[in-house]
């Protein structure tokens, strides 16, 4: 079974500020990660995902995210944000033979000028 | 579809009644999720289909809620018997299978609210 831990329930920053979103998963097995991103009164919207290969990966919005395997986390960076930023984050799980998506309980980036 | 679409996107209903809400998963994607989240909380698993069939309906919560679909495509979540903390976003999403169905898109969501 995975689990998936945001330890950061809100995080708040000032607008151009660079913003860490932490994320760290258990599993017994070879796993796929994502961070989805919901702003107020949406859905979900997929921001970036590792399934193999370059640790780093790159989303939209000028998002990026780094697989570390010995640490088991997948932390969320952006080196300048915006006040459009402000968001729920969520990063989530899934082992490589599993259908099942898990989520962490989501950090809330609150972005001010 | 471009993606999938969840009917209605708001539905207010009186405690007690009965509520249908709808999911169209993108076009030929197989595998069809419904998930829950409520006020504050995070994101919970209610049942995954693969096809028509569910093999997995672990994370509905009571025997008032349940869910079909039809044809390989659209799903219906029903929710009998309304309660108040059935209140939440319910959310939908959909994936291909296979390695490239690792990657799972979801739905707007349809805010429910019973009063």
């Amino acid at each position: 079974a995975q689990s998936v831990t945001q330890l950061d329930s809100q995080v708040p920053v000032f607008e151009e500020a660079p913003v860490e979103l932490r994320c760290n998963y258990s599993s017994s097995v070879s796993v796929y990660l994502f961070w989805y991103v919901q702003y107020p009164n949406q859905g979900l919207q997929l921001l970036l995902k590792y399934l193999s290969g370059s640790t780093l990966v790159k989303g939209i919005n000028g998002f990026e995210a780094e697989f570390n395997k010995s640490q088991t986390s997948f932390h969320l960076r952006k080196p300048s944000v915006h006040i459009s930023d402000t968001a729920e984050y969520f990063c989530a799980v899934k082992g490589d033979s599993s259908y099942k998506l898990i989520f962490g309980s989501g950090t809330r980036l609150l972005v001010r000028p | 579809g471009a993606g999938v679409s969840q009917s209605p996107s708001n539905k207010v209903t009186e405690k007690g009644k009965d509520v249908e809400l709808r999911c169209d998963p993108i076009s030929g994607h197989t595998a069809l999720y419904w998930y829950r989240q409520s006020l504050g909380q995070g994101l919970e698993f209610l049942i995954y289909f693969q096809g028509n069939s569910a093999p997995d309906k672990s994370g509905l919560p009571s025997d008032r809620f349940s869910a079909e679909r039809t044809g390989g495509s659209v799903s219906t979540l029903t929710i009998q018997r309304t309660q108040q903390e059935d209140s939440a976003v319910y959310l939908c999403a959909s994936n291909a299978g296979g390695i490239a169905g690792n990657t799972i898109y979801f739905g707007e969501g349809s805010w429910l609210t019973v009063v």
